[in-house]
């Protein structure tokens, strides 16, 4: 069975650009929760979608959004990058909507911000 | 605020023996938690679970202890082997926060063979 992918692996930005991340989730999940792990610092949750919506946010900027497809595939949109915004983003999935399930992680997208 | 600590930044272990990762946290709503590895270039996989209801966890040569009055959680791997050098992370949550995962800052294990 495949696992949570990731595209791309890796992105370079300037500064004021947007970045688009994308992810699949595994095959029968509904749930879809991204992290920044920025250099030095542990995993930071940033947003949890379920069935297209928005569930749980953490404490970043709105410039920060994102989406969930019918599929359950997910996109992660940065705009107006800035340097601090270079970090690995990770995707995980889980089954299920109440956000208690085991999270599955996938390989992450390193995105530079020059 | 780090909610979720992992003070030891590195753990030196020699294959056979046991290797002890520890974790503290000081959200007391804090109900679920988890352990997960990290390989270099990959995400993080989940290794063990543990609900707030139970003190131990175990599924093979992995064993999460929770201590609730002190607030600290600990992952046993025995016997330790090479294969398992990576990240450890530990990571909780909270209800009416589910979704968000707090994670530590991560430790270091090196298993020498």
């Amino acid at each position: 069975e495949a696992g949570v992918t990731q595209s791309p692996t890796h992105l370079i930005k300037t500064r004021g650009q947007q970045a688009t991340l994308r992810c699949s989730p595994i095959s029968g999940h509904t749930s879809v929760y991204w992290y920044q792990q920025a250099l030095g610092l542990g995993l930071q949750f940033l947003l949890w979608y379920d069935e297209g919506e928005e569930r749980n946010r953490g404490n970043f900027p709105p410039r920060f959004s994102g989406r969930q497809f019918p599929n359950y595939s997910s996109e992660l949109n940065v705009n107006a990058l800035e340097l601090e915004d270079s970090a690995l983003y990770l995707c995980a999935s889980s089954l299920g909507d109440r956000g208690l399930e085991t999270q599955y992680f996938g390989p992450g997208t390193r995105l530079l911000v020059l | 605020d780090q909610q979720v600590k992992q003070n030891s930044p590195s753990l030196s272990v020699q294959e056979g023996r046991i290797s002890i990762l520890n974790c503290d946290y000081t959200n007391s709503m804090f109900d679920y938690f988890l352990w997960y590895k990290k390989y270099p270039a990959e995400g993080p996989t989940f290794l063990i679970s543990i609900s707030s209801i139970k003190d131990k966890n175990e599924d093979g040569r992995f064993t999460v202890f929770l201590n609730k009055s002190a607030k600290h959680l600990s992952l046993h791997i025995v016997p330790s082997q090479p294969g398992d050098s990576a990240v450890y992370f530990c990571a909780a949550s909270a209800p009416l926060n589910y979704g968000k995962l707090t994670f530590g800052q991560g430790t270091i294990l090196t298993v020498h063979p």
